[in-house]
């Protein structure tokens, strides 16, 4: 299965920063990866599909780039709704996977 | 308005049986791939299951194969998933989990619910 690693696994920042998170696939995923974000007792949002599409109503500031193993999702000027965990996911092969996680706490 | 409300978790001793449910609404479960999403205690998310809008195809997390099994009822528009053999590394908040036809990724997602295996 394709192993997806997340980087860092803690971000602390202050509103009005900007966020930089990685995910390093185990093997090419193409541009088939996604980005969630979850708040805590909450299901995941989609934000970003097909590594760099805002999925529909995600604000501007969230944007995604890359493809085949290296991706990332940069939140450019941290609002206080924004601090959360999120997760990659590729669906490139079976299984569908998920990264372990990055949580974006406040500084 | 689509929404997902899933039911039917609980506690249940290791080796038991469990069936959830996910009661759509606002679309119709046999026009999307739906899916099963977990999450254990404190951990991320797990890909669990899917199940094709064409109801002939299915995949299963090799964690979960031979034990767990994913159908529909398209009357009720309810999406299932009955977990036999259950392991206490089986706890977790279950989500089931629509795709977007358009671009294959979970766009909605139901509130969650509970699963405890007990040992």
């Amino acid at each position: 299965e394709i192993v997806l690693t997340q980087s860092p696994a803690t971000l602390s920042l202050s509103p009005g920063e900007s966020a930089t998170l990685s995910c390093r696939a185990s093997q090419s995923v193409s541009r088939f990866l996604a980005w969630y974000q979850q708040k805590p007792g909450r299901a995941p949002r989609l934000l970003i599909y097909d590594a760099s599409n805002r999925a529909t109503g995600i604000p501007a500031r969230f944007s995604g780039s890359g493809s085949g193993t290296d991706f990332t999702l940069t939140i450019s000027s941290l609002e206080p709704e924004d601090f959360a965990v999120y997760y990659c996911q590729q669906r490139s092969a079976w299984p569908r996977t998920f990264g372990q996680g990055t949580k974006v706490e406040i500084k | 308005e689509v929404q997902l409300v899933e039911s039917g978790g609980g506690l249940v001793q290791a080796g038991g049986s469990l069936r959830l449910s996910c009661a759509a609404s606002g679309f119709s479960v046999s026009n999307n791939h739906m899916n099963w999403v977990r999450q254990a205690p404190g951990k991320g998310l797990e890909w669990v299951s899917i199940l094709y809008k064409n109801a002939g195809t299915t995949h299963y997390a090799d964690s979960v194969k031979g034990r767990f099994a994913i159908s529909r009822d398209n009357s009720q528009n309810t999406l299932y998933l009955q977990m036999n053999s259950l392991r206490p590394e089986d706890t977790a908040v279950y989500y089931c989990a629509r795709d977007d036809m358009a671009t294959f990724y979970f766009d909605y997602w139901g509130q969650g619910i509970l699963v405890t295996v007990s040992s």
